[in-house]
């Protein structure tokens, strides 16, 4: 199976930051991680799909890169609704979830 | 639009069974493979398995084989995941999350997700 391990665990950045996650995959998969956020108590909500294609109707300022084993999620410009958790999926082989990035405002 | 709209919180003792509906609309309903995933605390997000609403068949992760069954209505647009022989360990929120290319199954990521369905598993 492919892992997925996702750093950091959280994350604390003022209004306004440049923040990154990162994901590294167990093995190569070319491409196929999406990032999705998740506020307490609601569903995943996808954001970046095909390691860099942002889904319609998400913030420009959220961006993903990376091929192969790592991947990044990057939010340009950190928003009071940014406050989440984060997770990477790989869908290369069968469907893996990072462990998850929690974002607070410092 | 589309919307998946799961069936209510479960209390369940251990050793029972719980049945989870997911209820399309929006969209036509054997276009699009659903998938079940599973959060737990403590333990992130699970794949679970899939199930194709217009051919029935369902493909289940390796952990769950024998204890879940996923079945679709397509007269009423639902989808079904049922799991047997619980324990405390399958106290989660379970999701329904639609794949985000039609007719197809490799190489998809979710793009709509039901609300979730807390079941608890408590004596």
């Amino acid at each position: 199976d492919i892992q997925m391990t996702q750093s950091p665990a959280t994350l604390s950045a003022s209004l306004g930051d440049r923040v990154t996650i990162a994901c590294r995959a167990s093995q190569s998969i070319p491409g196929w991680v999406a990032w999705y956020q998740q506020q307490p108590g609601k569903a995943p909500k996808l954001l970046i799909y095909q390691a860099s294609i942002l889904q319609s109707g998400v913030p420009s300022r959220f961006s993903g890169s990376g091929s192969g084993t790592q991947f990044t999620l990057i939010i340009s410009g950190l928003q009071p609704d940014d406050v989440a958790t984060y997770y990477c999926l790989q869908y290369n082989t069968y469907w893996t979830f990072g462990q998850g990035t929690k974002v607070e405002i410092k | 639009q589309v919307q998946l709209v799961q069936s209510g919180a479960e209390l369940k003792k251990p050793g029972a069974s719980v049945k989870v509906s997911c209820k399309t609309s929006g969209y036509n309903f054997t276009d699009y493979f659903l998938h079940w995933v599973r959060q737990a605390p403590g333990d992130g997000l699970q794949w679970m398995g899939w199930i194709n609403p217009n051919a029935g068949g369902p493909y289940y992760a390796q952990k769950f084989r024998g204890r879940v069954t996923m079945t679709r209505d397509t007269s009423i647009t639902t989808a079904y995941m049922e799991m047997s022989t619980l324990t405390s360990d399958d106290t989660a929120v379970y999701y329904c999350a639609r794949a985000a290319v039609a007719r197809w199954v490799q190489y998809t990521n979710y793009d709509y997700w039901g609300q979730g369905t807390l079941v608890t598993v408590s004596p």
